[in-house]
């Protein structure tokens, strides 16, 4: 089975600086299609998960452009530019790769400073 | 606009049943893979269940195969999960998500308690 991991967990940032979340998988993403299917989930307190980024790189609709991806193969990396106080959740990475067995990083827990 | 509404969740003792509902609208469900993961108090999330899309193949978690099976109403544009057996370690909220790339819709969620 995939396992996802990653770090740091806890993460505390001060407003308006960036922040970095490290996601490693234990197994390759790359499908046979060609796509990686590597997202991101934030989870503010009390709310379901939102999906932030899909395959690596590509921001949900909606998504402030201060969040990226980044990263392929097994190493993967979410930023966020300017960290705003609406950003404060934990954060999830999953791989879809491996279907249908969905798996997901422990969650960083982002908080400010 | 893309829509789940989860319900069915409550207090249940071990080894009771529950059926979780999961009211979908914006779209056809019929035409998407469909999700169950769970989330227990203070955890992170944990893949449940999934059926593909027009009804095709399942697949379980191994912590709940056997106990769990996932089906959906067309007609009623409805996803369910039918629990049997249940456990202390299976209370949780439960949500249920669209796949689009990787679960792309999520719904509100609904608390499942077991308990005696």
């Amino acid at each position: 089975d995939v396992v996802m991991t990653q770090s740091p967990l806890s993460l505390p940032v001060t407003l308006g600086q960036p922040a970095s979340i490290s996601c490693r998988s234990s197994q390759s993403l790359v499908h046979s299609d060609g796509n990686t299917y590597l997202n991101w989930f934030q989870q503010r307190p009390g709310q379901s998960p939102r999906r932030l980024i899909y395959k690596v790189s590509n921001r949900d609709s909606g998504v402030p452009d201060r969040f990226s991806g980044s990263g392929s193969g097994t190493d993967f990396t979410l930023k966020i530019s300017r960290v705003e106080a609406e950003d404060v959740g934990v954060y999830y990475c999953m791989q879809g790769t491996h279907w249908p067995r969905t798996v997901f990083g422990q969650g960083t827990k982002l908080e400010i400073k | 606009e893309v829509q789940l509404v989860e319900s069915g969740g409550g207090l249940v003792q071990p080894g009771g049943s529950l059926r979780l509902s999961c009211a979908a609208s914006g779209f056809i469900l019929n035409n998407y893979a469909m999700h169950w993961f769970r989330q227990a108090p203070g955890k992170g999330l944990e893949h449940v269940s999934t059926t593909y899309s027009k009804g095709g193949t399942t697949y379980y978690a191994n912590s709940v195969r056997g106990r769990f099976t996932i089906s959906r109403d067309n007609s009623e544009n409805t996803l369910y999960l039918q629990m049997g057996s249940l456990r202390t370690e299976d209370m949780a909220v439960y949500y249920c998500a669209r796949d689009v790339g990787g679960a792309d819709y999520w719904g509100q969620g609904t608390l499942v308690t077991v308990s005696s």
